[in-house]
């Protein structure tokens, strides 16, 4: 099983509509980023948190450390949005999720 | 634009042969972390540099070698090139040491294909 688990692989929604992306850990760590990728390959970091909630804009990134568990949503989703959003977790170095792939249609 | 500079974008090359890929931080980051990113693999932190001085070593082949030089900016080696090489290497860089809650900033990648 994988350090870094996100739900779901795949993700299509209608411009407008509310989004959430999970991110499960199984590791002791100091810090969970987000991270976007966009088509062109360019990573984006949106959030790095340590405990409670970060908001930024139309994104918010939320973290329980007991559970293991963040998730990340978009509020008001825009096709500006698809991308791939990566799940990253620090114990000392970086541990990646496989991604989740984001498709805002019109 | 994160600050954080990477050549060159593209690189086509052969197998067996060796590249040297160049990466400069922002301005005022002592750190640089390498990252590949490969269709079948996923991203993963190959090995980090603080102030000239590796710091973590992730999945890192012995083929491929870094170094960070007294500016700062740091330069990632990769030889005996084989086919599987073939991915996008990131460099990102942050003020200090992981561990210290640090944000990374990304460069926008080197995209290696092995011939």
């Amino acid at each position: 099983k994988n350090e870094v688990e996100q739900s779901p692989q795949n993700l299509t929604a209608q411009e407008g509509e509310f989004i959430t992306i999970n991110c499960s850990y199984s590791v002791g760590i100091s810090a969970l980023h987000w991270l976007q990728q966009h088509p062109g390959g360019g990573i984006v970091s949106l959030f790095m948190l340590s405990s409670g909630k970060k908001k930024h804009g139309r994104l918010i990134a939320t973290i329980n450390i007991q559970e293991k568990h963040s998730s990340l949503h978009i509020t008001a989703s825009h096709p500006r949005d698809s991308a791939v959003y990566i799940c990253a977790v620090r114990p000392n170095d970086m541990r990646f999720g496989a991604g989740t792939r984001l498709t805002v249609k019109p | 634009d994160s600050g954080v500079t990477q050549t060159p974008k593209h690189l086509i090359t052969a197998t067996g042969q060796r590249v040297t890929l160049r990466c400069s931080p922002r301005s005022g980051d002592l750190s640089v972390y390498w990252y590949q990113q490969s269709l079948d693999q996923g991203l993963q932190f190959l090995i980090q540099y603080y102030n000239g001085e590796e710091r973590a070593k992730g999945n890192i082949l012995e083929r491929f070698s870094a170094q960070q030089f007294p500016d700062l900016h740091s330069e990632l080696n990769l030889s005996s090139l084989e086919l599987g090489d073939s991915a996008l290497y990131f460099c990102a860089s942050s003020v200090g040491l992981a561990g210290t809650y640090n944000e990374q900033f990304f460069g926008p990648g080197t995209r290696l294909t092995v011939l």
